[in-house]
């Protein structure tokens, strides 16, 4: 199993530019999430997924658009990225239990110059 | 609303030696849990322990304890016999029962020295 995977693993964006994220997870997981993290903050909720066809705002939804069309992708999309977007953008995914710890992807690497 | 607290500047920690990494946290609902992170300079988010508010024990995985003070509100880790590839950021988290989200600390760095 590939568990959580994220493309693309790095990309450089203009100011303006849009873009999406992709997320996949291969282990039938319900709940689908995307963080950013910056330096000094930890990782931070931007939208997240409690199944197919839903999403939810999370801490940090402003400037980002969220999608679950199919189960197992969850896409992350950047409309007009500014600077203050320049992060690193983790997925996770879990089963509907509470206890059950989430599982990453590797994370995005997103500059916006 | 949660909320994660980690203060802990960075730490050196002898090779062979316990760390120990302060989290304390802060909800009204008496249902939750809560988690500790790995995240080594490669960046990935590793999952080490998770406690539950109603576990009457203090988790343990392997090397890794948690001392769980619930009157304290206080889910500190524990690293036993520490090892070189011990060296990374340790994220706390918690998340309500019910709730869906997870909360995260700020981060312990840790290096461990030979």
């Amino acid at each position: 199993n590939a568990g959580v995977t994220q493309t693309p693993k790095f990309r450089v964006l203009k100011t303006g530019q849009s873009m999406t994220l992709l997320c996949a997870q291969d282990m039938n997981h319900e709940y689908m999430y995307w963080y950013r993290q910056d330096p000094g903050m930890g990782l931070r909720l931007i939208h997240y997924s409690v199944g197919e066809g839903t999403t939810a705002k999370g801490e940090v939804p402003d400037g980002y658009n969220v999608s679950r069309l199919k189960k197992q992708n969850f896409l992350l999309g950047l409309e007009s990225a500014a600077p203050s977007q320049t992060s690193v953008y983790f997925c996770a995914s879990r089963t509907g239990r509470t206890q059950e710890t989430q599982y990453f992807g590797p994370g995005t690497r997103l500059l916006v110059l | 609303a949660q909320k994660i607290t980690q203060t802990q500047p960075g730490m050196f920690v002898q090779e062979k030696e316990a760390v120990t990494l302060d989290c304390t946290y802060d909800t009204s609902d008496p249902s939750y849990g809560l988690f500790w992170y790995k995240q080594p300079s490669s960046g990935e988010m590793i999952f080490l322990i998770y406690q539950g508010s109603y576990d009457q024990q203090n988790a343990t995985e392997g090397r890794y304890s948690l001392n769980f003070q619930k009157a304290r509100k206080s889910a500190n880790l524990v690293i036993s016999a520490s090892q070189l590839g011990d060296s990374a950021m340790y994220f706390c988290a918690m998340t309500r029962y019910g709730n869906n989200r997870l909360a995260f600390g700020k981060g312990n760095q840790v290096v461990v020295i030979p």
